[in-house]
C-alpha cells in the first residue's frame, strides 16, 4: 500500500549546520508531496510542497525535490536557526481520495 | 490562505461523557474533511473521511459508533467522542481538502482531549 518513511528523530544540529531529512515513499498513483512541520502544543502548517516529478518546493530556506526515480522528497535547509527546532512531517497524498498518508515525524532540535 | 479552526482547543471531562469537537473551513468551501489522532510523539493517524451530506468513512480499526462524524454542510464537520474513556485522551486535528488541483490539505489547530 502507500507509505511515507522518514528518517527517525531526534536530529540535533547548531545553529547554522546544514539540515537534511530523508523521506521515502511508495505509491501506486501519481501523488502529490508535502512536508508539514509542527511547533510544540500547535496544530501542523504547510511547509512546502510539490505536485509533480522533479518539481521543488522551497520556503523559509528549506527545500525539498520530488524524485520519482529515487521515490524520494528529502527536506533540506543550508543554515538552521534556533526557531527550526520543530517536529517535521513529510505526507503524500491527494490521488487516492484525496486521502494523506504521514512519515512517523522527525524532531528537529537545534541548539544556539 | 485557507484557514481551518478547531473548536475547543483543549477540553477536559469525566469518563462516560461525550464530547463534540468542531472543524470549520473558515474562508472556503470543503467538499471533504479529514479527521485525525495524533498520540503523544507520534505521527498522525487518519481516523475518517468526511464529505458533505453523506457517511464517513472509517479507517480499519476505528469505531464508527464511538468517533461519530457528522459533515453537515461544506464549511463544518463535528466528531463526537462517545462514552469516553482515558484511553480516548489525545490530540485530535481536522483538516479539509482544498478543493483544488494540487490536493493540498489545509489542518486545524487540533483539540487537546484529556479524559480524566
Amino acid at each position: 500500500g502507500d507509505s511515507v518513511t522518514q528518517m527517525e528523530g531526534p536530529v540535533t544540529l547548531s545553529e547554522e549546520a546544514f539540515l537534511t531529512i530523508n523521506c521515502t515513499y511508495t505509491a501506486t498513483g501519481y501523488p502529490s508531496l508535502f512536508w508539514y512541520v509542527q511547533y510544540p502544543g500547535e496544530g501542523l502548517q504547510l511547509l512546502l510542497k510539490a505536485t509533480k516529478a522533479d518539481d521543488k518546493g522551497s520556503n523559509k530556506g528549506f527545500e525539498a525535490t520530488y524524485r520519482k526515480e529515487t521515490t524520494s522528497f528529502h527536506l533540506e535547509k543550508g543554515s538552521v536557526q534556533v526557531s527550526d527546532s520543530a517536529v517535521y512531517f513529510c505526507a503524500l497524498g491527494g490521488y487516492n481520495f484525496n486521502k494523506f498518508y504521514f512519515g512517523s515525524g522527525t524532531k528537529l532540535n537545534v541548539k544556539p | 490562505g485557507a484557514v481551518v479552526s478547531q473548536h475547543p482547543s483543549w477540553v477536559i471531562c469525566k469518563s462516560g461523557t461525550s464530547v463534540k469537537i468542531e472543524c470549520r473551513s473558515l474562508d472556503f468551501q470543503a467538499t471533504t474533511m479529514f479527521w485525525y489522532r495524533q498520540f503523544p510523539k507520534q505521527s498522525l493517524m487518519l481516523m475518517a473521511t468526511s464529505n458533505e451530506g453523506s457517511k464517513a468513512t472509517y479507517e480499519q480499526g476505528v469505531e464508527k459508533d464511538k468517533f461519530l462524524i457528522n459533515h453537515a454542510s461544506l464549511t463544518l464537520s463535528t466528531l463526537t467522542v462517545t462514552s469516553a474513556h482515558p484511553e480516548d485522551s489525545s490530540f485530535y486535528i481536522c483538516s479539509a481538502h482544498s478543493g483544488t488541483l494540487d490536493n493540498e490539505q489545509f489542518f486545524g489547530p487540533g483539540t487537546r482531549l484529556t479524559v480524566l
